[in-house]
């Protein structure tokens, strides 16, 4: 199947923990980003990579850190967990960056 | 003021009710736009992009209004597989340069 595959699809885990997410594209992107969905259903962009390179990097604290060995994969690595950390996270690819995305399944997060 | 402000419902109407759902967004820099629609607990895909001329898509309609800086869709012969959350997507040039902006969404509850 061509998709944006993430995994884990549920993380739960405490506080002060490192945990990551990883995310796989086989729809031949340049571009991959991460998302952010918190409880009140608002998505915000974290990181947005174009062929391995960071393009876009919103306010995300530094706990947060994207790393992309390939084009086809962006993975999301967190440090010291905090309990607002909670949400889910979406990672989701395009062709390029001014194309439609098309999002992974999400990985629902709970920092306890 | 949010940078793409929706109504977030919901909005309840019985099958076959044509609905309709508005959309702002306050940078005039803004380029792009979309609707994604998103099932509960699932990744939101892409609904249809909207185009300055206006477009259709079997019972969806899109219209965008630069003038106004509001984006329109409506839904025809509403069926109960229609009901969702319906997010509003604005992608902006410059800064975080092609920076998909999304609303927070307007719920559609399509009942028998």
């Amino acid at each position: 199947d061509t998709a944006v595959s993430q995994t884990p699809k549920y993380l739960v885990t405490q506080m002060g923990n490192d945990k990551s997410i990883k995310c796989e594209q086989n729809l031949g992107h340049d571009t991959m980003y991460w998302y952010k969905q918190d409880s009140k259903k608002f998505l915000k962009i974290m990181f947005s990579y174009n062929n391995k390179e960071l393009i876009i990097n919103e306010t995300v604290p530094n706990r947060f850190s994207p790393k992309s060995p390939d084009k086809a994969h962006l993975n999301l690595h967190i440090n010291s967990l905090e309990l607002g950390d909670s949400a889910v996270y979406f990672c989701a690819s395009s062709l390029a960056s001014d194309s439609p995305l098309h999002f992974g399944n999400g990985t629902r997060l709970t920092v306890t | 003021r949010k940078e793409v402000e929706q109504d977030p419902g919901p909005f309840n109407v019985p099958e076959g009710a044509t609905v309709a759902f508005n959309c702002t967004y306050s940078n005039s820099a803004s380029q792009s736009f979309f609707w994604y629609r998103q099932d509960c607990r699932k990744e939101p895909k892409l609904l249809m992009s909207v185009y300055s001329s206006g477009n259709e898509d079997g019972r969806f309609t899109a219209q965008l209004n630069r003038a106004s800086q509001y984006i329109s869709l409506l839904i025809r012969d509403s069926k109960l597989s229609d009901s969702a959350t319906y997010l509003c997507v604005v992608r902006r040039y410059g800064g975080s340069q092609g920076n998909l902006i999304f609303g927070k969404g307007t719920k559609l509850s399509v009942k028998p």
